[in-house]
């Protein structure tokens, strides 16, 4: 069982845009701002997407976004294509001791 | 260009050890973090632990402790991961992803390796 929650699954069509929740605890998600968000795709190594909830990393589409309210952050991409069709994976810093946690992946469908 | 390259395939029996090399090129080797992530067949991801390529200080996951040693050869550019007593358990690919040393929390991970498929059996 992941420290974080994420759906196993989402779907969208061409065009529309989708969220995915990733819901941590108040040690995780809730306490710090150093959300990041990975996109894999099959037998590929994960590609940052977005760090610290809302960073975008140089080279990344202004279509993917993250956010944060309270222990709940949501990565959403807008104007889906069929090439984000991979598994997302968000990740929280929780604390020195733990250090980070992952969210158990979601897989993104682009019908 | 920032590359990660990791070394090949290994096959290992249970109780044997494994080690993982991880070798950069394209950015200042010592200035940057080495994290360990690893991923068994169709799970989700797992982070093991970072080394500070500079001063060569880890921290490793709990559920490692004892079991992992991270370590580096700054002249070569290159870290490397070693699980001991494996098991079936231990059957995974092994991710490493760099961190630049910034004086934040290094809680991302931006690149990663190609990966390194461990298979621990009989």
């Amino acid at each position: 069982q992941s420290a974080l929650t994420q759906p196993a699954s989402v779907s969208g069509s061409p065009g529309q845009s989708i969220t995915i929740s990733c819901t941590g605890t108040s040690s995780d998600v809730g306490s710090y701002n150093l959300v990041s968000w990975y996109q894999q795709h099959p037998g590929k190594a994960p590609k940052l997407m977005i760090y610290e909830v809302s960073k975008r990393p140089s080279g990344v589409s202004n279509r993917f976004s993250g956010s944060k309210s309270g222990n709940t952050a949501s990565l959403t991409i807008s104007g889906l294509q069929a090439e984000d069709e991979a598994d997302y994976y968000c990740c929280s810093y929780a604390g020195s001791s733990i250090f980070v946690v992952f969210g158990g992946g979601t897989k993104l469908t682009v019908l | 260009q920032v590359q990660l390259v990791q070394s090949g395939a290994e096959l290992k029996r249970p109780g044997a050890s494994v080690k993982v090399s991880c070798k950069a090129s394209g950015y200042i080797f010592t200035g940057y973090y080495t994290h360990w992530v690893r991923q068994a067949p169709g799970q989700g991801l797992e982070w093991m632990g970072w080394i500070n390529v500079n001063s060569g200080d880890t921290q490793y996951a709990q559920k490692f402790q004892g079991r992992v040693s991270m370590t580096r050869e700054t002249s070569i550019r290159t870290a490397y991961m070693e699980l001991s007593r494996l098991t079936s358990d231990d059957t995974a690919v092994y991710y490493c992803a760099a961190r630049e040393v910034d004086g934040e929390v290094p809680a991302w991970f931006d690149p990663w390796g190609q990966g390194t498929l461990v298979t621990v059996s009989s």
